[in-house]
């Protein structure tokens, strides 16, 4: 049974927009929320989070948004550059680090 | 600077053969360590985690075992491989905050 459901396998949008990500979660113990990126063949970084007390969070070019009522966390990137091509992850996070982590969106940024 | 290390980077493994895959990390002591797998078309699972020397947590019953010997140092078996313990295994580290994980290159294990 997924816990965090990211339910588009891939996006493409247009260097200069807005790329918008989502991700739906069905339980609310964690205390953190968070996104990760991953490029082909590496481990993926850590990119922001967001803690469940608050509903957003900003960071440069990358803002988080946390719906509590809705279950539901959505990553924008604005404005998206083709470096940002990647894989994302959203992730909820645990009292010990562990993390548990949706499927992954892979994002695509054409010039 | 902390840096992290995983070995090998490929591995292929005949099914019922033995498994070892190590983790070190530098830069930093007493850190929480993580063993994650990606199989194909699915998320990155967490195996196991420990926070400290000789302290495992298993998240997911298998096949699979985890120890720390030393303090910066995970390592990840088996005593016989499956064909599904075939995916791209994962080892991180975090201090603090928990949650900011630093990650492996990874090892990508195809069990034939």
């Amino acid at each position: 049974d997924q816990q965090v459901k990211q339910n588009s396998p891939s996006l493409s949008v247009q260097e200069g927009r807005i790329s918008i990500l989502n991700c739906d979660y069905t339980n609310s113990m964690f205390d953190y929320f968070l996104w990760y990126k991953k490029y082909p063949a590496e481990g993926p970084t850590f990119l922001i989070s967001i803690s469940s007390i608050k509903d957003k969070n900003e960071d440069g070019r990358f803002t988080v948004f946390l719906n509590k009522s809705a279950k539901h966390l959505s990553l924008h990137i604005v404005p998206s550059q083709p470096g940002d091509s990647a894989v994302y992850f959203c992730a909820l996070g645990g009292s010990q680090g562990n993390l548990i982590f949706g499927k992954g969106t892979k994002l695509s940024v054409k010039p | 600077s902390q840096t992290i290390h995983q070995w090998p980077a490929t591995l292929v493994q005949p099914v019922g053969s033995p498994l070892s895959l190590e983790c070190t990390v530098e830069g930093t002591s007493n850190p929480n360590l993580y063993w994650y797998r990606q199989a194909a078309g699915r998320g990155l699972q967490l195996l196991f985690y420990s926070v400290g020397i000789g302290q495992i947590s298993s998240e997911v019953p298998q096949n699979l075992s985890a120890s720390r010997p030393q303090d910066r140092q995970f390592i990840l078996s088996s005593k016989k491989l499956l064909l599904s313990d075939s995916g791209f295994y994962l080892c991180a580290w975090s201090a603090w905050p928990l949650y900011e994980q630093y990650f492996g290159p990874g090892t990508r294990l195809t069990v034939t």
